[in-house]
């Protein structure tokens, strides 16, 4: 079974310039997280889609979005992007489903440089 | 909100063992553990629920204290394949929307 597949992996933007990113979730999984990953913040949450609804979304400005397609696939989107921005950005998926304890698996993440 | 990790790096050699913490101040429903290498995705170890049991696969297991909202991941006999950043992630509620608040990470070395 394929794990969570994010493109692209390494990318260099500029300020100002936008940037969108793709997910794969596992087979199956119908929801989507992203996060952000920085040394000074850590792993922080930005978002999640189900069945192409955002159900929650963390604390993050407007620049900050993101969808999802009818085969779970998600994409998030940063727009004038700023220096702060540089960080390692990571799709989660799970099955989402009520019930307990739904397993989140990672994605290999995209390393986003803004210079 | 986010909770603390304790210690923030340990250091072994091969063969010793190491507890890591993980510390709420708020009541919890699930604790995730995950191991990140440097350049790697977080790796899935495991999940413990409020009311569930100890968890535990080969030398690698974790309880979930209710009362004391704390977590504690075990290592033992541990191998320079362990090295790498442990972190918490923990939920308040079964809302299975795949937000986590992860502690800031603890950094584990084994030495030959």
């Amino acid at each position: 079974k394929a794990g969570v597949t994010q493109t692209p992996r390494y990318l260099i933007k500029t300020r100002g310039q936008q940037v969108t990113l793709s997910c794969s979730p596992i087979s199956g999984h119908r929801s989507v997280s992203w996060y952000q990953q920085t040394p000074g913040q850590g792993l922080q949450f930005l978002f999640e889609y189900f069945s192409e609804t955002q159900r929650n979304k963390g604390n993050f400005p407007g620049r900050f979005s993101g969808r999802q397609f009818s085969n779970s696939r998600s994409e998030m989107n940063v727009s004038t992007l700023e220096l702060g921005d540089s960080a390692l950005y990571l799709c989660a998926s799970s099955g989402g489903q009520a019930g307990s304890g739904n397993t989140i698996y990672f994605g290999e993440g995209s390393w986003l440089t803004v210079v | 909100q986010q909770p603390v990790q304790s210690p923030q790096a340990v250091i072994l050699r091969e063969g010793e063992d190491a507890v890591i913490n993980c510390s709420s101040s708020k009541a919890l429903y699930s604790v995730h553990w995950y191991r990140q290498k440097h350049g790697e995705a977080p790796v899935f170890l495991m999940i413990l629920l409020k009311g569930g049991e100890q968890k535990g696969h080969d030398k690698i297991s974790a309880s979930f204290n209710e009362k004391k909202q704390q977590s504690s991941l075990y290592l033992t006999a541990s191998q320079l394949s362990y090295s790498g950043t442990y972190f918490c992630g923990t939920e308040k509620q079964a809302s299975n929307t795949g937000k986590l608040i992860f502690g800031q990470g603890t950094t584990l070395q084994v030495k030959p």
